[in-house]
């Protein structure tokens, strides 16, 4: 059984890094593509970017000059990094098995618990 | 930048079909997903490339693509049921949801 589960620091200052950490059990982690997603209290969903085990990235061009997502791919473990962090940047943010840009189109599946990320002064 | 337009609320009766719409410039082309999410929770994954289930949704759970756009059927809707549900899809590299429509089961 595919299990994601994510930690990091909860509450952020204006211009600090976001900085979370997501662990992947029980599946083959070379396997997939590994995902970013982020969902502001109250609103949609917005992807953030996708990673693989040799570390190839793509990002959302909205966020790109904010975003660093790494790879340790001998723990099974992925990254986000977002710098200069605002309010806007408040949201829940979850991980997710899922990307890759192929034919057959790209789903997440499953997504990690979520974590809360509060940008305040 | 490629947009998917949801409606934001439908209403449905129990025991009753509920069908969500996802719309966006030549959907039909790309190959669409949905999810589903409850309050408090983690979406869950309910179909993808279009109309396919992973294991563990229940059959009344279905999707079809076509033309400009994705439409999540749910037959013999239940009260569980009641959530918000996403289309997504990806145009040019990049990941693109639908902004949400609220199933509510009265």
């Amino acid at each position: 059984q595919v299990q994601l589960q994510q930690w990091g620091a909860g509450l952020l200052k204006p211009s600090e890094t976001l900085s979370l950490t997501c662990a992947v059990y029980g599946v083959s982690f070379s396997d997939y593509y590994w995902s970013w997603i982020r969902q502001p209290p109250g609103k949609g969903l917005e992807w953030i970017g996708e990673i693989n085990h040799s570390g190839s990235t793509n990002y959302n061009p909205s966020l790109k000059s904010r975003v660093t997502i790494s790879v340790d791919s001998s723990k099974n473990q992925f990254s986000l990094k977002l710098s200069s962090v605002t309010a806007a940047d408040t949201a829940v943010y979850y991980c997710a098995r899922g990307g890759g840009i192929t034919a057959a189109g790209i789903w997440f599946d499953p997504w990690g618990q979520g974590t809360l990320v509060t940008v305040s002064s | 930048s490629y947009e998917l337009t949801q409606p934001p609320s439908v209403s449905v009766s129990p025991g009753q079909t509920a069908s969500i719409t996802c719309s966006g410039d030549k959907l039909g082309d790309k190959y669409a997903c949905w999810y589903q999410q409850k309050p408090g929770q983690s979406p869950v994954l309910i179909i993808y490339q279009d109309n396919k289930r992973p294991s563990g949704i229940p059959e009344r759970f279905s999707g079809s693509n076509s033309g400009n756009t994705a439409t999540l059927t749910i037959s013999g809707t239940q009260a569980m049921d009641e959530a918000d549900y996403y289309c997504q899809a990806w145009d040019s590299s990049t990941v693109v949801f639908g902004g949400g429509t609220k199933l509510t089961v009265l």
